[in-house]
């Protein structure tokens, strides 16, 4: 997807591994997103930051943390990975009220906690 | 706690027949409206927003808005076999997007 890429695509863990997911976004926007999607859940927001040098909870906080680095970056960090953390994990950015406030979304990355 | 509610389906339609999918939301303050469309695998992608109360007409598609109601629709005319896929409702204001959990829908060629 356009603007917003993140990495990796697929990662195995094993439980108690740690392990960052990078995101990083070229459409100067202001805000970023964490998502994590589960069959039969939807979206779920974990963590969102709403300018450089800011982050809060979302929906899910729970053994994850967030650093954005700059405007461009936004990473997630397992600390010790759990079975109940794997899922699809979606970095997005919102755009400018111009786009509508849409949210772009990058292509997810596969986490399996074995 | 807001929350955004949708059949999980699946709703299945023949080709050529009108696909109706619905949405409640809990925030009586939410400000936009939003519908992705979401194939196995990949990630959504957006193909309505909405705003104001009425309806709002792109192509095949029409997203309908009742902010008294706290409910938002989308129809799709003459379904198509690639509409397969899950459609997402997205509710938001001033934070982040609220999702539903997605209805399926199954075009039956």
């Amino acid at each position: 997807n356009a603007g917003v890429t993140q990495t990796p695509k697929f990662q195995v863990l094993k439980t108690g591994q740690s392990m960052t997911l990078q995101c990083a976004q070229d459409m100067n926007h202001n805000s970023m997103y964490w998502y994590r999607q589960d069959p039969g859940m939807g979206l779920r927001l974990i963590y969102y930051s709403a300018s450089e040098g800011t982050t809060d909870k979302g929906e899910v906080p729970n053994g994850y943390n967030v650093s954005r680095l700059n405007k461009r970056e936004f990473s997630l960090r397992l600390e010790s990975a759990a079975p109940s953390q794997t899922s699809v994990y979606f970095c997005a950015s919102p755009g400018t009220p111009n786009s509508g406030n849409t949210i772009y979304f990058g292509e997810g990355s596969w986490l399996t906690v074995v | 706690q807001k929350e955004v509610e949708q059949n999980s389906g699946p709703l299945s339609v023949p080709e050529g027949a009108i696909a109706s999918l619905n949405c409640t939301y809990s925030d009586r303050v939410s400000q936009s409206f939003f519908w992705y469309r979401q194939y196995s695998g990949k990630s959504p992608e957006l193909i309505m927003s909405i705003y104001s109360n009425g309806d709002k007409e792109d192509g095949r598609f029409t997203a309908q808005l009742n902010k008294a109601s706290q409910y938002v629709s989308l129809l799709i005319r003459d379904s198509q076999p690639s509409d397969s896929a899950t459609y997402l409702c997205a509710v938001g204001g001033n934070t982040p997007l609220v999702f539903g959990k997605g209805t399926r829908l199954s075009v039956i060629a």
